[in-house]
């Protein structure tokens, strides 16, 4: 299989501990995308990858969260004392970014995310 | 900020008639934007794409507006099927380069 893979795909948690989350991209892509989602919402943006380079993160994330892709090939999410309201679906998303905008579409392939549930 | 729009509520219609989703925009416009499916419990999936030079982008039973003056985007679905029920997500791009940015998503349900 070679589309998107995220490990773990199910964890649960105490509030307070730290998590960590895993993607592994299409192997060719230059993008990397992480969005939280919660029931009946679309996805949220947390951050997103060009290459190893982090380009944005979300004025919404707390510094408790942290992303990194340390060779521009797999990135990880860590989440940092955990709270309730980090439970979530964490999903990740990879694309091939083209120097111009007709080159290609920009389309996303999503993993099957990571669900999160801090008790 | 950007913000883009999806009805919230949920759209039930008879099988065979057609679906017609609604995507909004406000304070940009977007270089293009597309259209995704996601399923209970999985990460969407990419149907189309259409960018803002463009007024329409068909693929099989799959069609896409872009109506720049109303900051507005539909998406149909002809011969509605009942596999067709899922969440359809509107996503959006201020720039070539930029980051992706989704809606809300509006829940599709074609009954028989």
């Amino acid at each position: 299989d070679t589309g998107v893979s995220q490990d773990p795909r199910h964890k649960i948690t105490k509030r307070g501990q730290n998590v960590t989350f895993r993607c592994d991209p299409i192997s060719e892509h230059n993008r990397l995308y992480w969005y939280r989602q919660t029931l009946g919402q679309g996805p949220e943006f947390l951050t997103y990858f060009q290459n190893e380079a982090q380009l944005e993160k979300s004025r919404l994330l707390s510094d408790r969260f942290s992303a990194e892709r340390p060779k521009g090939s797999f990135s990880t999410l860590e989440i940092q004392r955990t709270e309730q309201g980090d439970s979530a679906m964490y999903l990740c998303a990879s694309s091939l970014q083209g120097a111009r905008s007709s080159e290609v579409t920009g389309e996303l392939f999503f993993g099957e995310g990571s669900r999160l549930t801090v008790l | 900020s950007q913000k883009i729009e999806q009805n919230s509520e949920a759209l039930n219609i008879q099988e065979g008639k057609t679906a017609t989703l609604t995507c909004n925009y406000t304070n940009y416009s977007p270089a293009y934007l597309q259209w995704y499916r996601q399923d209970p419990g999985r990460g969407p999936v990419f149907l189309l794409l259409i960018r803002e030079n463009e007024k329409e982008k068909r693929k099989e039973r799959l069609k896409v507006t872009f109506d720049t003056t109303l900051k507005q985007s539909l998406f149909h679905i002809t011969a509605s099927q009942p596999a067709d029920s899922a969440t359809y997500l509107c996503a959006h791009r201020y720039s070539s380069a930029s980051k992706i940015i989704f809606g809300s998503g509006t829940r599709l349900s074609i009954r028989p």
